[in-house]
């Protein structure tokens, strides 16, 4: 089945320590990035990637950390997480590079920083 | 600051009642446009995509596009309970992103 996976699915943490949430899509797409969704915000861009080793920020990349060392895999790195990172996290893929075709999501990773 | 627009609401319609979704958008230069449905605690689902003006039918559901005005519609015709989501509209930016407007939230009563 095509999808994007996303782990952990529901994640509670402590200020200050360091955290990755893994993204992994089987569909072959180029394009892949990292959304942020808070009430009344709707979902903003933290980082994409448009290829393997080709990362750049997105609206909001503050805080947080990604990498792209496979086609399939775009991990999210908060290295020292703070409250106000608490937030419900989707990634995304999309079988063009530059990210205007249609995004799929994964199935979002809601995140709680204490 | 490109951006697009939504009216929040919440839209309510009866059962078999026709939904209008509206967003409008500032970069004049957008080149696809996409609606999305999203449930409440669950990811945005693709229901349409158009690139050109007109219409763009699909089921129940058709999607406007008018880029002289910058705007973008959704139809949904024969309204569903399973119908009431948040709708979200989004916009490609410079070939790099998506731009999500923050939603209309639709209700359709039985």
């Amino acid at each position: 089945e095509a999808q994007v996976t996303q782990n952990p699915r529901y994640l509670i943490t402590v200020t200050g320590k360091k955290l990755t949430v893994t993204c992994s899509q089987n569909m072959n797409h180029e394009y892949m990035s990292w959304y942020r969704q808070d009430p009344g915000l709707g979902l903003r861009q933290i980082y994409y990637s448009m290829n393997v080793e080709v990362t750049d920020k997105g609206d909001v990349p503050e805080g947080y950390k990604v990498s792209r060392k496979e086609k399939r895999n775009f991990p999210l790195i908060l290295e020292s997480p703070s409250p106000n990172q608490t937030s419900l996290y989707f990634c995304a893929s999309s079988l063009y590079s530059g990210g205007a075709g249609e995004q799929y999501f994964g199935p979002g990773t809601r995140l709680t920083v204490t | 600051q490109k951006e697009v627009e939504q009216n929040s609401g919440p839209l309510s319609v009866p059962e078999g009642a026709i939904a209008s979704l509206n967003c409008t958008y500032s970069d004049r230069g957008s080149q696809s446009f996409f609606w999305y449905r999203q449930y409440s605690g669950k990811s945005p689902e693709l229901i349409m995509s158009i690139y050109s003006n007109g219409d763009k039918e699909d089921g129940r559901f058709t999607a406007q596009l008018n880029k002289a005005s910058q705007y973008v519609s959704l139809l949904i015709r024969d309204s569903q309970p399973s119908d009431s989501a948040t709708y979200l509209c989004a916009v490609n930016q410079a070939g790099t992103a998506l731009i999500f407007g923050k939603g209309t939230t639709l209700s359709v009563s039985s």
